[in-house]
């Protein structure tokens, strides 16, 4: 079935670092959705991305829907402690299907 | 601003017994999933409702599953026959398309089974 590997799995920065991940798939996807989740809570939607090579800003926060439409990246500029948490991308396949398939997650920690 | 709620935040059950898991959608959305996550895992589909039928499930959704939504609000998610293994938490996501528009998702109820 449909995979969305995310790198790294982990990551530890300082406060005020620029960060980045990605999520990468051996198929095409048609959306690509980023969110957030904190421990014990539900994921929360950071961003949206509708069309191949499509960029997209929530603030801090900048994701990018990659041009082969099989990886999506986002960034988040100047950390803050309260980014901690785990980002999630989410990708909808061909047409046809309604679910999302999540990735394996990034673990951000932000050292003040 | 509108969200998805769950309930109960918590769940305990015994192996072997049944549990219904609720949701209440956002009001003007169309589409309903179930996801569940176990702990320290991703997050696994389990299964779409459109139009009151089941639109897509996955191999996860097998017969001890189902879904429902009894009256105009409610969503529900029954386990017949409750495993160890159903242990996670389960997220309930609505969205106003389908997979053409962004998900939001419920803050998920914490099934344990004992």
């Amino acid at each position: 079935g449909q995979q969305l590997n995310q790198s790294p799995q982990s990551m530890f920065i300082q406060e005020g670092e620029d960060v980045s991940m990605n999520c990468t798939s051996s198929s095409i996807f048609n959306t690509w959705l980023w969110y957030k989740q904190d421990p014990g809570e539900g994921p929360v939607l950071l961003i949206a991305l509708y069309k191949a090579g499509e960029l997209t800003s929530n603030g801090r926060l900048t994701a990018q829907f990659g041009i082969t439409r099989k990886d999506s990246f986002l960034n988040i500029s100047a950390s803050i402690p309260s980014d901690v948490g785990i980002y999630f991308c989410a990708g909808r396949g061909a047409s046809g299907t309604y679910k999302y398939i999540f990735g394996t997650g990034t673990r951000l920690k932000v050292l003040a | 601003e509108p969200e998805v709620t769950q309930t109960p935040s918590h769940q305990v059950t015994q192996m072997g017994q049944e549990v219904i898991l609720r949701c209440v959608p956002i009001s003007n959305h169309l589409y309903f999933y179930w996801y569940r996550q176990i702990l320290g895992q991703k997050v696994e589909f389990l299964v779409s409702f459109y139009n009151n039928e089941i639109s897509e499930k996955s191999e996860i959704f097998d017969d001890q599953f189902s879904v429902e939504r009894p009256d105009g609000s409610n969503f529900t998610l029954k386990i017949r026959s409750t495993k160890l293994e159903d242990s996670a938490m389960y997220f309930c996501a609505s969205s106003t398309q389908g997979g053409v528009t962004e998900a939001f998702f419920g803050q998920g109820t914490r099934l344990t089974v004992v």
